[in-house]
């Protein structure tokens, strides 16, 4: 069975930085593209960031390019979200999810709070 | 950007009523993917490449489309179905979301 278990989130202050990690079961992590999506309380969803299998190379939406950076440990199957000068507007559940044709699996999210 | 524009927003259906859900695109798309999000629960990968339907999804589901334009059915609704769909494109970076269709139980 799937299993992708978020951690990471919590209260942080604008400006101030927060890494995510996403513990992979059930499957070959390595074979396959991982990302993030977020949700905005009462919101919509948002792809906020997807890595290739070696980690070679990275995605990111314009709201996040500078600020984020996705990586992986494919000998710890693990996925992680490096987050710095964050903003309000940060604030959403952060999922980690399979892609593959769409995302596939979806982990029950991390909550990520940005305010002073 | 491509823009996805979800209609409608919310709607109302009884058991057994067929239903339908519609996906615009600013631009062509080659496919589309919807997701199933019930309250209170992650997302779920529903309707994959436009009409191919996740494991586990009844068949009572059915997507279709192509170019611009997209769309879910459900052939008669029934309680489990109350959720928000997405729908979502993977044919050009970055890829995005609609903003949701909240599908509610009449």
């Amino acid at each position: 069975e799937v299993q992708l278990v978020e951690s990471g989130g919590g209260l942080v202050q604008p400006g101030r930085s927060l890494k995510l990690s996403c513990a992979a079961s059930g499957f070959t992590f390595s074979n396959y593209y991982m990302a993030w999506v977020r949700q905005a309380p009462k919101k919509g969803l948002e792809w906020v960031a997807t890595i290739s299998t070696s980690g070679s190379r990275t995605y990111y939406p314009d709201s996040v390019k500078g600020r984020f950076t996705i990586s992986r440990d494919n000998a710890k199957s693990s996925l992680y979200l490096q987050m710095n000068s964050l903003k309000s507007e940060d604030t959403a559940t952060y999922y980690c999810a399979r892609h593959l044709m769409g995302f596939a699996y979806w982990g029950q999210g991390t909550l990520v709070t940005v305010s002073s | 950007e491509i823009v996805l524009t979800q209609s409608p927003t919310t709607m109302a259906a009884s058991p057994g009523e067929k239903v339908t859900l519609t996906c615009r695109a600013s631009s062509s798309v080659s496919y589309m993917h919807w997701y199933q999000q019930r309250s209170g629960t992650s997302p779920k990968l529903w309707i994959y490449e436009t009409s191919k339907l996740a494991s586990g999804v009844p068949n009572r589901f059915s997507g279709s489309g192509s170019g611009t334009s997209y769309s879910l059915t459900i052939n008669s609704m029934e309680t489990e179905d109350a959720a928000t769909y997405y729908c979502q494109q993977g044919s050009s970076y970055p890829w995005t979301f609609g903003g949701g269709t909240k599908l509610e139980l009449k």
